[in-house]
């Protein structure tokens, strides 16, 4: 069946622009992960959704980033007024349920590559 | 979570086994030990996860040892699509889980 699919798979944008990044996690996953990942560093967490609910938004650096699930499966990371930091490519994974045990892999997208000029 | 300790980058022959090691001196009993790996430009894929006993599965096994501080994962015949950076991770389970906390990996490099 499909994977994790995250789009664009690229974006360059301008400091100070607003950027949407887009995951359609696989169907009937329950918790969905956005994850980002600097140039020579593992994945950094930045929030969970468990349904629609962010039930961990604990890793979004500041308020520029925000997360919405609005239906339980497709979720969009905003990030506004961007800087050259926020460049780093963004994961996105989804998983059946948030619980660690038997069955309970995350599955990860490709990644959308952000460069901020 | 445990914080794990793990060599930056290790080498292996095609064909032979590659047995990476993992230390998480400060694991806690309900907490599990997960492998993932990142081929270059790709996502994490999970390889394999356990709580006490050895596992195995169709592409690695896992080996923790007694008292669950140190854990190591076998590729049984490496091949030159197995380069990538492996991540050993300690994730506690049950209500409340959050993501999942990467440090830097190894960097396993297959050599032809």
């Amino acid at each position: 069946g499909a994977g994790v699919s995250q789009t664009p798979s690229n974006k360059v944008t301008e400091k100070g622009k607003y950027v949407e990044l887009r995951c359609d996690p696989i169907s009937g996953h329950t918790a969905l992960y956005w994850y980002r990942q600097s140039l020579g560093q593992g994945p950094e967490f930045l929030i969970y959704f468990q349904g629609t609910g962010a039930a961990d938004d604990s890793g979004l650096p500041n308020d520029r980033f925000f997360a919405v699930r609005p239906e339980g499966s497709v979720s969009t990371l905003k990030i506004q007024r961007t800087e050259r930091g926020d460049s780093a490519v963004y994961l996105c994974a989804s998983s059946p349920t948030p619980w660690a045990g038997v069955g309970n892999e995350q599955f990860f997208g490709p990644g959308t590559r952000l460069t901020v000029l | 979570d445990a914080k794990t300790t793990q060599p930056p980058s290790m080498d292996c022959a095609e064909g032979r086994a590659a047995n990476l090691p993992c230390n998480h001196s400060t694991i806690s009993g309900n907490e599990y030990v997960y492998w993932y790996r990142q081929i270059h430009s790709q996502g994490p894929q999970y390889i394999i996860h356990g709580l006490k006993n050895n596992e195995t599965n169709e592409m690695a096994s896992l080996i923790i040892t007694e008292d669950r501080k140190s854990s190591t994962l076998i590729l049984p015949h490496a091949t030159l699509r197995d380069t990538a950076v492996y991540y050993c991770i300690v994730r506690a389970s049950g209500g409340g889980a959050d993501g999942l906390t990467f440090g830097k990996g190894t960097h396993l490099i297959i050599q032809p």
